[in-house]
């Protein structure tokens, strides 16, 4: 079965590094997102990607955020300069066209300190 | 703004019982609902879904139930086994196709 592949597992940075958060979606998926969970609370929405562009986005992504999909795989999630409330779980999502399914990746764990 | 809620944090059941795990949102104009389970060190992982024009929906083993009159959502899981041990959150979608998602219900099965 198909599924969403997310590295790395587990990623330590000090406060004020950039992090690059990379996910592979499924292959034929169209609509790709990113979420977060921190330690003990809900998944939270951070954007939607749709068509080589951010479709929605949250208050929580701002402007130390970005996304990209730099090729036909990969969508990838930077943190500009990590702060220690960064520290959560990092969800990557796709969608196949015509679909509401969200198939989730095994997330990745980002620690700052 | 909308957002989507669990009534209880924590549900313990014994093994072979039937558990139901309750949610209420507040956005009327939501058209779009999904039950997630989510294992512990995992993502969350689609159980079902329903729309707002329907009431009830039957997967295998759980069932979906919609009361758009009182704005909730329940997960109904028959003959519940101790692999269902985990995090249930309702979550209400968008036509962009983002998940909102409640505060969540650990769901706790005894043997």
């Amino acid at each position: 079965e198909p599924e969403v592949t997310q590295t790395p597992s587990h990623q330590v940075t000090q406060m004020g590094q950039e992090v690059i958060l990379r996910c592979v979606p499924i292959s034929n998926h169209l609509y790709f997102y990113w979420y977060r969970q921190i330690l003990g609370q809900k998944v939270e929405f951070l954007v939607s990607f749709y068509n080589n562009e951010i479709s929605e986005k949250s208050e929580i992504f701002d402007d130390q955020f970005s996304v990209e999909r730099p090729d036909g795989s990969n969508f990838t999630l930077k943190i500009r300069s990590t702060k220690l409330e960064d520290s959560a779980m990092y969800f990557c999502a796709s969608t196949g066209q015509d679909s509401y399914e969200q198939y989730f990746g095994p997330g990745t764990r980002l620690t700052v300190t | 703004g909308e957002s989507v809620g669990l009534h209880l944090p924590t549900l313990s059941v014994q093994e072979g019982d039937n558990s139901i795990i309750n949610c209420a949102y507040s956005n009327s104009a939501s058209d779009y609902f999904i039950w997630y389970k989510q294992e512990s060190g995992k993502g969350p992982q689609f159980i079902i879904d329903i729309r707002s024009n329907m009431d009830k929906r039957q997967g295998q083993r759980v069932t979906v139930l919609l009361n758009k009159t009182v704005k909730h959502l329940s997960l109904q899981i028959a003959a519940t086994q101790p692999g269902d041990s985990a995090v249930y959150f309702c979550a209400e979608n968008t036509n962009a196709g983002k998940s909102t998602f409640g505060d969540g219900t650990t769901l706790t099965v005894k043997p």
